[in-house]
């Protein structure tokens, strides 16, 4: 079992609608959660942090925390054709290293 | 978010010569800083956490005399490709992580490594 998971996708969304991205964790001592947006041929761009249960909004960005079900989520809001990337989920345990997802790739659909 | 460079951005190099990569965290100072590596359709691996005035620690499976890596101030981390061979050809990405909870990781624009 991989220690973080995600749907590698293809998860297409019509433009305007809200993209759903889920990503499940194996260790229960994580604390930090991370989601970042990486277009083909560039690096990772941090989009949202989270630790605490619940959620977190950013702009059309909103990050959701369930600690005691393992896993966190992402929704995008109002999607636009320039928010089709891969978007990786990270998690920190114990110590510094973040352990990441495989990645979902999202196309929005004009 | 916070500004990490990383220079040169795309570099093509003989086999057998060596490569290095420098990433600086440009409005922050990173204690620690981590070199990843991407290979094309696949997911980020962590190659070594470099610590300020430490040594590196490396993930399993990476040499550490073929990628040397000096963090010898709180702003820059460099990654030495000593040798380098075709194989080594990739996508090398360094992140700076913040002092302060929750320790966001910021990723610098990477560097294409291509060995002919």
């Amino acid at each position: 079992q991989k220690e973080v998971e995600q749907n590698s996708g293809p998860l297409s969304v019509p433009e305007g609608a809200i993209a759903s991205l889920n990503c499940t964790y194996s260790d229960r001592g994580s604390q930090s959660f991370f989601w970042y947006r990486q277009y083909s041929g560039k690096s990772p761009e941090l989009i949202m942090s989270i630790y605490s249960n619940g959620d977190k909004e950013d702009g059309r960005f909103t990050a959701q925390l369930n600690k005691a079900s393992q896993y966190v989520s992402l929704l995008i809001r109002d999607s636009q054709p320039s928010d089709s990337a891969t978007y990786l989920c990270a998690v920190r345990a114990a110590g510094n290293k973040l352990t990441f997802g495989g990645g979902t790739r999202v196309l929005v659909k004009p | 978010g916070a500004v990490v460079s990383q220079h040169p951005s795309r570099v093509i190099c003989k086999s057998g010569t060596s490569v290095k990569i420098e990433c600086r965290s440009l409005d922050f100072q990173a204690t620690t800083m981590f070199w990843y590596r991407q290979f094309p359709k696949q997911s980020l691996m962590l190659m070594a956490t470099s610590n300020e005035g430490s040594k590196a620690t490396y993930e399993q499976g990476v040499e550490k005399d073929k990628f040397l890596i000096n963090h010898a101030s709180l702003t820059l981390s460099t990654l030495t490709v000593t040798s380098a061979h075709p194989e080594d050809s990739s996508f090398y990405i360094c992140s700076a992580q913040a002092g302060l909870r929750p320790y966001e990781q910021y990723f610098g624009p990477g560097t294409r490594l291509t060995v002919t």
